[in-house]
């Protein structure tokens, strides 16, 4: 069974302060992480991807993998009230020859305060 | 059309009824998901489809029953559903090469209510 765990918050930081969302998963057979963003009511959208170890930058947003620690992380800068959402974590794993799987955690949810 | 459709975005039906959801990927994506979102419980895969094919399903009831008709459409047709399979459905798609998984893509969702 692979697992893929996050806590579920929520995670309340002030506008304009750091906002750092954690993830761990369960196979270390895993080869692509992705962070998805989800409005109430909405559908997840794609923030990031990352595929090896260190960070990704992509504007407010730096995605960190560790697969020793098999641990994935999003940090967001400068938050937003816009940002107040709940952050799922994915782990992306081959499914079969010609197609890939993801399994997602509960979310994390964040809400950013003026 | 942009990336993914899906329709309707609600639905009430009663327990008799026999309905379908629809999706359409305008990416040129080579496989298709359904998905069962359902509150406080991550994203549960359904179905996937690859190159029209159905190759998973994970253990969901038969009252739920999956239509590829060609790479860009997927269906969902639902019959004597339970109160319990009230929940957000979304579908996804994805560009696959045959390495590791890639970025899957969302619809909007069909949100579900089962009277």
């Amino acid at each position: 069974q692979k697992e893929v765990e996050q806590n579920s918050g929520p995670l309340s930081v002030p506008e304009g302060a750091i906002a750092s969302l954690n993830c761990t998963y369960s196979d270390r057979g895993s080869q692509s992480f992705f962070w998805y963003r989800q409005y109430s009511g909405k559908s997840p959208e794609l923030i990031m991807f990352i595929y090896s170890n260190g960070d990704k930058e992509d504007g407010r947003f730096t995605a960190q993998l560790n697969k020793a620690s098999q641990y994935v992380s999003l940090l967001i800068r400068d938050s937003q009230p816009s940002d107040s959402a709940t952050y799922l974590c994915a782990v992306g794993w081959r499914g079969g020859t010609s197609y890939g799987k993801l399994t997602f955690g509960q979310g994390t949810i964040l809400t950013v305060h003026p | 059309e942009t990336g993914v459709t899906q329709t309707p975005r609600h639905l009430v039906m009663g327990m008799t009824n026999k309905k379908s959801l629809k999706c359409e990927q305008h990416l040129g994506h080579n496989a298709m998901y359904w998905y069962k979102q359902s509150a406080k419980k991550p994203l549960e895969l359904m179905f996937v489809y690859s190159l029209e094919e159905r190759v998973e399903n994970n253990s969901v009831p038969s009252r739920f029953s999956p239509e590829c008709p060609n790479s860009s459409h997927l269906f969902l047709h639902l019959h004597t559903l339970q109160p319990e399979d009230s929940a957000l459905y979304l579908c996804a798609s994805s560009q696959d090469g045959g390495g590791r998984a890639e970025t899957q893509y969302f619809g909007p969702g069909t949100r579900l209510l089962v009277l």
